[in-house]
Order: structure tokens, then C-alpha cells, then sequence
């Protein structure tokens, strides 16, 4: 089967960086997905890793390690519309997305 | 560019019942794939449609069936409605998935609320 796990809920201040961690088991894994969906909203795509390393793109960044199966996205200069939830999401050959449950972030001032 | 598209926003039920959900994706994307969220979960991977045929299903029981017309466009159908279906549907669509990284796009979903 295949699975991911990630915090279900993070807090931070705005201003600050957070770093949400995923975990995942995935078989014949092709890369790992980041999404943020708000509150009542639909999962937009933020990045993809394929390969390990760090991609950037703006404020967020999104970080592979294929030998660890672990993957973060990392959050910069948090504003409060960043308050959502995050979900990776892993590719596969057997299934094109399986999700995590979402890290609810919650930016307080 | 309307990006995807998803009919009804809003849907209530009874049990039993058969429901349609429908689809149009971004202009330019040929696939089309059904996820279920229920409530604090992430989206569950129901099926993907490409070229008018199921090409992958999740672990979903037959209640639950598609389409795909030659626009691209879809529709996903359950039969026998039960409580537990109750949830969000969401529609992604994205260029055809080769198994390398292909950007879904998200329709803002389908409530549907079974009663």
C-alpha cells in the first residue's frame, strides 16, 4: 500500500518560517507533491520534487530525500493568508496522487 | 481561461439515491481524475480518465463510475447512495500523465450531503 504522514496541526507567528515534515511509503514512487487548499477551497499545487534537494519557489521551498522517504515544505516570512492546510502528495506508477491527511497551519500575530 | 469546472457546488441526497457529478477541465488538459474528501482528510484517489477510459482506480467499490466524453469533459456517478458517501468531490485535470510531475489543477468541488 501506499501511505504518507504529516503533522496534522502547526502554529506559528507571522513573520517566522515553518516547516511542515512528510514521511512516506509509497512503491514505485516518482515524486512528492505539495498542495495548500483553505478553508472551503480547492488544493492548489505548489511544488514537486522528483529528485533530491531543494526547490524555491518565492517564500516556500520544498525539500526531497528519496533514501529517507521524508520530504518538507518550508514556509518563509508566513503572512496570515498562509493559514491553511498543506497536504503532500506522492506519484506513483500505480496512482497519480495519493495524499496525506493535511497539516492545518494556523499564523497568529 | 475558466479552469476547471465542476457542476453542482452543492448537493444534497437521500440514501438510495444516484447521484452525477460533472467536470470540465482547464482548457489544454486531457485527463481527468476524481478524488473524495471527506471532512478533515485529505482527497482519496477515486479514478482517472484519459481518452475517453478509466486508466487507474482507487480503492472504491463499483457504486461509483465514470465517464469521459470526447471533450474531455466528465462525469462521475454513484449509485445506491450511502451515508459515508457524504463529502466533498473534486476534480483535477492536468496534460496526459506520463509518471513524471504534471501540476493538477483543483475545480473548487462538489458538497455532496446524503441524508
Amino acid at each position: 500500500g501506499q501511505s504518507l504522514e504529516q503533522p496534522s496541526e502547526v502554529t506559528a507567528v507571522e513573520g517566522a518560517i515553518v516547516q511542515i515534515n512528510c514521511t512516506y511509503q509509497t512503491s514505485g514512487f516518482y515524486g512528492l507533491s505539495w498542495y495548500q487548499q483553505h478553508d472551503g477551497g480547492a488544493p492548489t499545487f505548489l511544488s514537486y520534487n522528483a529528485l533530491d534537494g531543494l526547490e524555491e519557489t518565492g517564500r516556500f521551498s520544498s525539500f526531497l530525500s528519496r533514501s529517507d522517504s521524508y520530504g518538507y515544505l518550508l514556509l518563509q516570512e508566513l503572512q496570515m493568508k498562509d493559514s491553511a492546510s498543506y497536504f503532500c502528495a506522492s506519484e506513483s506508477g500505480n496512482t497519480p496522487l495519493v495524499f496525506g491527511k493535511g497539516t492545518r497551519l494556523s499564523v497568529i500575530a | 481561461d475558466a479552469g476547471v469546472t465542476q457542476s453542482p457546488t452543492h448537493l444534497i441526497k437521500t440514501r438510495g439515491q444516484q447521484v452525477t457529478l460533472r467536470c470540465s477541465p482547464k482548457s489544454g488538459h486531457d485527463t481527468v481524475s476524481w478524488y473524495q474528501q471527506a471532512l478533515g482528510q485529505g482527497p482519496q484517489f477515486i479514478f482517472q480518465y484519459y481518452e475517453e477510459e478509466e486508466r487507474q482506480r482507487g480503492n472504491f467499490p463499483d457504486r461509483f463510475s465514470g465517464h469521459q466524453f470526447p471533450n474531455y469533459s466528465s462525469e462521475l456517478n454513484v449509485n445506491a447512495l450511502l451515508l459515508g458517501d457524504s463529502a466533498l468531490y473534486l476534480c483535477a485535470s492536468s496534460r496526459e500523465w506520463r509518471g513524471s510531475s504534471t501540476e493538477a489543477f483543483f475545480g473548487q468541488g462538489t458538497r455532496l450531503t446524503v441524508v
